[in-house]
This record gives structure tokens, C-alpha cells and sequence, in this order.
């Protein structure tokens, strides 16, 4: 089965500074998707950034964007001018392309700091 | 429009009773997940619908648990006799159907927190 890490259960970030949340990932596959969830203290799992293993671009959606080094199965998460509501947890998840399951790390507990 | 709700939002009960979680999805999502998330650890996946398909229920930790879907939308997880380790929060997830399986974005319900005493 493949298998989600999260090596980092604890992060905190100063106010409009930028922070990076690791994600590593196994797996034989070669055609896969990525995810990264946020989880606020309401418990409302939203998605922040995808991105597809067979696009060599890395997403990026406004100050979010990831660093996807395929050979090296990362797949890390930037926050850029980091704000208040960016706190929460935050999940890595991996879905085969051939499967109905979602693989999810253990999460990344953010703290922003004013 | 409105977005995955779930019920309870609490759920208190005794060792040995049986809990019924109810999620209602966005409507038109033909999939639908359950997951578990226990304390400090992230989602378990529980089991998946699709459609008219079979359920996907490879995940369901013990013959203890069950979930329905009726007419494709609102569904069930059931577990019957519960145990202490069943207390967790049960989160339900559903999506749109899309050409190229594998990539449609999950929008996850607030989730059920079951107690087992």
C-alpha cells in the first residue's frame, strides 16, 4: 500500500513570512494525483493545491505553491506572505490514478505567529 | 450552494450500542467517501461509492461497520456494537464525476466526533 509521511507534526511561521510543509510519499506507481488539505480548528477539510504526476509543472494557487520532485516522491507545500487564517492542519494526500483510495499523512500543525 | 453536511455534529454513546452517521452530499456529486480520523492521526479511508457502482469497502476496519447510499445521494455509516476504539471523528467527502478518474477535488463535510464510553 502506498504510504503518506508528514515529518513534521509541528510548524510555526511569523506573520507575512513564508514556510515550507514536507511531504513524502511511496509508491511503484507512475500515474498518480497529489493533494494538500487544510484543516482549521472547525474541522472543515478544504482543498488547498493539486497536482497531477504526469505535469512537470509545479501548482501553485495565489500564495500557495508546491515543489513536486517526482523521482524524489516530495511534494511540499509553500505558504508565501503567510496570514492569520492560514493556522490549521494541514494533510498531504495521495490518490492512484487506478484506485478509489486516498492515502493522507498524519499532518503538519500550523501555527502563524503575529 | 450548499455544501457536504453531516449528523450528528456529537455523538455520545455506550460500548455495545449501535450509531447510525448520516452525510448528505452536494447534490449532483456522484462519489461519495467515509473517512476516519482519529486523534493525532490522519484519514483512514473507511469506504467509497461511485455512482451505481459496487462500493469500494476495502477499508472498513471490522465487520462491525456498514454504510448504505439510497438513490445515490445521502448515505449511512453504521456501526453496530461499538467499542472505545471506534471514537474518532467520521468524516464524510463527496465529488463530481470527471472524464480522467483519479483527480476530482473532495469536499469534505464538517464530520460526525463519536464518543464510545
Amino acid at each position: 500500500a502506498q504510504t503518506v509521511t508528514q515529518s513534521q507534526p509541528e510548524m510555526s511561521v511569523q506573520e507575512a513570512e513564508t514556510v515550507t510543509l514536507s511531504c513524502t510519499y511511496d509508491t511503484s506507481e507512475s500515474d498518480y494525483y497529489l493533494f494538500w488539505y487544510k484543516q482549521p480548528p472547525s474541522r472543515q477539510m478544504i482543498l488547498v493545491i493539486r497536482q497531477e504526476a504526469y505535469k512537470q509543472q509545479n501548482a501553485t494557487e495565489n500564495r500557495f505553491s508546491v515543489n513536486f520532485q517526482k523521482a524524489a516522491k516530495s511534494f511540499s507545500l509553500k505558504i508565501s506572505d503567510s496570514q492569520l487564517g492560514d493556522a490549521a492542519m494541514y494533510f498531504c494526500a495521495y490518490r492512484s490514478a487506478f484506485s478509489n483510495q486516498f492515502y493522507f499523512g498524519t499532518g503538519t500543525s500550523l501555527t502563524v505567529i503575529p | 450552494g450548499a455544501g457536504v453536511s453531516q449528523s450528528p455534529s456529537n455523538k455520545v454513546t455506550e460500548k455495545g450500542k449501535d450509531v447510525e452517521l448520516r452525510c448528505d452530499p452536494i447534490s449532483g456529486h456522484t462519489a461519495l467517501y467515509w473517512y476516519r480520523q482519529s486523534l493525532g492521526q490522519g484519514l483512514e479511508f473507511l469506504i467509497y461509492f461511485q455512482g451505481n457502482s459496487a462500493p469500494d469497502k476495502s477499508g472498513l476496519p471490522s465487520d462491525r461497520f456498514s454504510a448504505e447510499r439510497t438513490g445515490g445521494s445521502v448515505s449511512t455509516l453504521t456501526i453496530q456494537r461499538t467499542q472505545q476504539e471506534d471514537s474518532a471523528v467520521y468524516l464524510c467527502a463527496s465529488s463530481p464525476q470527471v472524464l480522467r478518474g483519479g483527480g476530482e477535488t473532495q469536499y469534505f463535510g464538517p464530520g460526525t466526533r463519536l464518543l464510545v464510553l
